[in-house]
């Protein structure tokens, strides 16, 4: 099975910090996303990226920044985290664009 | 733009009962629909997986209905149990290969 792992399940930074979040998956996948989920508003669509060094915006990128210099991993930043950036992250890949998606178990942020 | 609606929001069902769980989107133009679980605090889980050309798909007591035409997907669970308490999510892949989700059912499975 397709592997998703997200390095950190909980987080707490501070107002200002830098805030890095990793994501790896272990098949080969072309396509990799980040969403963030809040409540009431579903699942958004942050950044995406269709192969090595190659980076997309979706939705809400403001405050946002991805890095993926490996195939296999797939970086967000938070250049200043801000109190409205506190929110469950969720990564996920999938081969191609006619497959489906597998996401990590996510990284839940709080920014103090 | 595509929107994608899930209809109802929550259900609560007693234990045994088949249940139908509803997803329309907006733009039949898709690669696919996929069905995802999410228990609380988790990660998102794939159920099935439903490509363009198909109607259907089944996996154990789940059966998973296209209808692009249209505009919407049921998800039917047969004979369900407490185990079954999670949100479900409907989610469409467009043209550029990213997913748009719905809000979610909560679904709750009384014992």
């Amino acid at each position: 099975d397709v592997k998703v792992t997200q390095s950190s399940r909980y987080l707490v930074k501070r107002t200002g910090e830098k805030v890095f979040l990793e994501c790896v998956q272990d098949m080969d996948h072309e396509n990799m996303f980040w969403y963030r989920q809040d409540p009431g508003l579903g699942l958004r669509l942050i950044y995406f990226s269709y192969d090595v060094k190659m980076k997309e915006k979706g939705d809400i990128p403001e405050g946002y920044s991805v890095s993926r210099e490996k195939k296999e991993r797939f970086s967000l930043i938070l250049e200043s985290a801000s109190t409205n950036q506190t929110s469950m992250y969720l990564c996920a890949s999938s081969l191609i664009d006619n497959y489906g998606y597998t996401f990590g178990s996510g990284t839940r942020l709080t920014v103090v | 733009k595509q929107e994608v609606t899930q209809i109802p929001a929550a259900l609560s069902v007693p234990e045994g009962e088949n249940l139908v769980l509803n997803c329309s989107f907006t733009d039949s133009a898709i690669y696919n629909l996929q069905w995802f679980r999410q228990d609380p605090g988790k990660g998102l889980t794939s159920l099935l997986l439903i490509q363009s050309s198909q109607r259907e798909q089944t996996s154990g007591r789940l059966n998973a209905s296209l209808d692009k035409s249209s505009g919407r997907s049921t998800l039917y669970i047969a004979a369900s149990q407490p185990g079954d308490s999670a949100t479900y999510l409907c989610a469409v892949a467009g043209s550029q290969g990213n997913l748009i989700f719905g809000k979610g059912t909560k679904l709750s499975v009384k014992p």
